[in-house]
């Protein structure tokens, strides 16, 4: 099975632009959770969406939105960037039932806002 | 407020002994723990779990022990190899069911041959 997929991998923005990321979980997968990665907080939650629903949401700000589609591909956008919005952005998915709370990580994409 | 906390952001080992990485936690809700392993440019993979019903999980050279009382958990890894040296992450569902993960800030762990 092909692994989880982001795209882009490297993304250079200027502040208060706006970006969208994209994620493709592993085949099968409904569950698609996005994590934000910064050298001093580590990973931390943003969402998560399950059949098109969004089921959790971390404390993040309101320019953080995401959505997925019917075919479980799921988006996250950040509107109006910030230069602390720097950082790498992980996209993980699962599947009910297998490996209990076990996560499957894509590569991410580092975004980087001058 | 950090869940879980990983106090030591590094870690230097050498080849042949043994790693020993600490995680603790403030949430006494949480019934279940992972471990992940970070490579460079990678996403993080999935090592090891342990439920809370358990002390003790093997799996190959990686062995996760649980302390309830002292909300304590760490990883053994023996012998350590080069090839080991990533940096690792303890986590913990955010509530129990299939939920998203409260990571801890990560350790760099560096095996040196």
């Amino acid at each position: 099975k092909a692994g989880v997929t982001q795209t882009p991998r490297y993304l250079i923005k200027t502040r208060g632009q706006q970006v969208t990321l994209s994620c493709s979980p592993i085949s099968g997968h409904r569950s698609v959770s996005w994590y934000q990665q910064t050298p001093g907080q580590g990973l931390q939650f943003l969402f998560e969406y399950f059949s098109e629903t969004q089921r959790n949401k971390g404390n993040f700000p309101g320019r953080f939105s995401g959505r997925q589609f019917s075919n479980s591909r799921s988006e996250m956008n950040v509107s109006t960037l910030e230069l602390g919005d720097s950082a790498l952005y992980l996209c993980a998915s699962s599947f009910p039932g297998q490996g209990p709370y076990e996560q499957y990580f894509g590569p991410g994409t580092r975004l980087t806002v001058t | 407020d950090q869940q879980v906390k990983q106090n030591s952001p590094s870690l230097s080992v050498q080849e042949g002994r043994i790693s020993i990485l600490n995680c603790d936690y403030t949430n006494s809700m949480f019934d279940y723990f992972l471990w992940y392993k970070k490579y460079p440019a990678e996403g993080p993979t999935f090592l090891i779990s342990i439920s809370s019903i358990k002390d003790k999980n093997e799996d190959g050279r990686f062995t996760v022990f649980l302390n309830k009382s002292a909300k304590h958990l760490s990883l053994h890894i023996v012998p350590s190899q080069p090839g080991d040296s990533a940096v690792y992450f303890c986590a913990a569902p955010l509530r129990s069911g299939n939920t998203p993960l409260v990571f801890g800030k990560g350790t760099r762990l560096s095996v040196i041959a």
